[in-house]
């Protein structure tokens, strides 16, 4: 079974930019969380997606952004890209909301020049 | 909100036990994991303990919660140099899908 697919792994945008990272999980899968990780704050949660609608929203300004699709693949966008968003954009699967267990991706490294 | 406070670094010998310790401060917190993160990788899921359980081995692991204190801990008993990686700890609250992550505790295995 394939793990949690996150596209692509290495990302350089220009500040003012917008990007779109991508996360297909476990296939199965239909809750799928997002999560940003820097030296400086660690891991933070952005937000939790199930059956295509945000369940659950993390303390970021509303330059962050999602979706959720049919076939449970995530997408996240940023917008307007400031420096501080360079980090590593990592996405979680779970079976169901009430699944325990949380399996990660590899994670996409954004660096924001 | 909940705060998770991990120590940051632990170096220990090849074949020594390692105990990774972790307090949180929210008492309603269900499920309590551990996760694992190599250099330039996602996190590994290792274990977890539901909050109504004192201990959980699952091979070398073992997991010993204190709900009373909030305190967590992972013991890697054998610890191999394959090891060496960052541990987080993170507790999930009752109703909510979102896990908080302490700093992590980076445990460095020297031969």
């Amino acid at each position: 079974k394939a793990g949690v697919t996150q596209t692509p792994r290495y990302l350089i945008k220009t500040r003012g930019q917008q990007v779109t990272l991508s996360c297909s999980p476990i296939s199965g899968h239909r809750s799928v969380s997002w999560y940003q990780q820097t030296p400086g704050q660690g891991l933070q949660f952005l937000f939790e997606y199930f059956s295509e609608t945000q369940r659950n929203k993390g303390n970021f300004p509303g330059r962050f952004s999602g979706r959720q699709f049919s076939n449970s693949r995530s997408e996240m966008n940023v917008s307007t890209l400031e420096l501080g968003d360079s980090a590593l954009y990592l996405c979680a699967s779970s079976a169901d909301r009430a699944n325990t267990e949380a399996f990660f991706g590899q994670g996409t490294r954004l660096t924001v020049v | 909100g909940e705060d998770v406070e991990q120590s940051l670094f632990l170096s220990v010998r090849e074949g020594d036990s390692s105990v990774i310790n972790c307090t949180y401060t929210d008492s309603s917190s269900t499920y309590l994991y551990w996760y694992k993160q190599e250099p330039g990788a996602g996190l590994q899921l290792l274990t977890y303990i539901f909050s109504n359980m004192d201990m959980k081995q699952d091979q070398r692991l073992t997991v010993l919660l204190n709900k009373k204190d909030k305190h967590l801990s992972l013991r890697i008993a054998d610890t191999q140099t394959g090891d060496s990686a960052i541990y987080f700890c993170a507790p999930r609250r009752a109703g909510r899908r979102a896990l908080t992550f302490g700093s992590g505790t980076r445990l460095q295995v020297q031969p």
